[in-house]
């Protein structure tokens, strides 16, 4: 059962230069978020997606884009990076939102940029 | 906005000891969630508290949300070294948990 994945796990990448992040969840969970993790600033939300063919901005949007062409995965783009973006980044989904709804992890990215 | 605080922000303390960690905030949440980090891994969901005044154990865990759903503690019993972590709080919004900063516990032997 594997739950949350996101790909990749590490990376390194130069001032400018533009990535994806991959996300992928086998729960048949109707939203998905993707946060970023910085030290002392607790999970931000990035975007999110509460299902397949719609997105919404979250808090800090600004410098990415995401898509969800299909349920299981969203994807997070980084157009042309910057050294501000250097962070972790994890990936989550849930059955839906409201008051019950448990979110569900990745092992998240860790990103810097250089 | 809705915002959630936690605090303290760090807690190191010895094996054996007490400890409470706080989460608060000036909105009314209809649910809040407590999840545990480890190094290098997502967060994991701890419990989920609804009612006001709610109580909930989990082994050596306690946690309460307040009477008027703005607040919420986590308090545990006897650390252990295991209880090493980040514990973090969340309030649950339409779409959306809204996160506080966390708290790094460190439980030392």
């Amino acid at each position: 059962n594997a739950g949350v994945t996101q790909t990749p796990k590490f990376r390194v990448l130069k001032t400018g230069q533009s990535m994806t992040l991959l996300c992928a969840q086998d729960m048949n969970h109707e939203y998905m978020y993707w946060y970023r993790q910085d030290p002392g600033m607790g999970l931000r939300l990035i975007h999110y997606s509460v299902g397949e063919g719609t997105t919404a901005k979250g808090e800090v949007p600004d410098g990415y884009n995401v898509s969800r062409l299909k349920k299981q995965n969203f994807l997070l783009g980084l157009e042309s990076a910057a050294p501000s973006q250097t962070s972790v980044y994890f990936c989550a989904s849930s059955y839906r939102g409201g008051r019950n709804t448990e979110a569900f992890f990745g092992q998240g990215t860790r990103l810097t940029v250089v | 906005t809705q915002l959630l605080e936690q605090s303290p922000q760090f807690l190191s303390i010895q094996e054996g000891e007490n400890l409470t960690v706080y989460c608060n905030s000036s909105s009314v949440f209809s649910s809040l969630q407590w999840y545990r980090q480890e190094p290098g891994e997502g967060p994991v969901l701890l419990v989920t508290v609804v009612t006001g005044g709610e109580v909930k154990k989990l082994k050596r865990l306690t946690f309460q949300f307040g009477d008027a759903r703005k607040d919420s503690s986590l308090h545990i019993t006897a650390a252990q070294p295991g209880d090493t972590g980040l514990y973090l709080c969340a309030g649950a919004g339409n779409y959306q948990l809204i996160w506080g900063a966390g708290t790094k516990l460190i439980i030392k032997p």
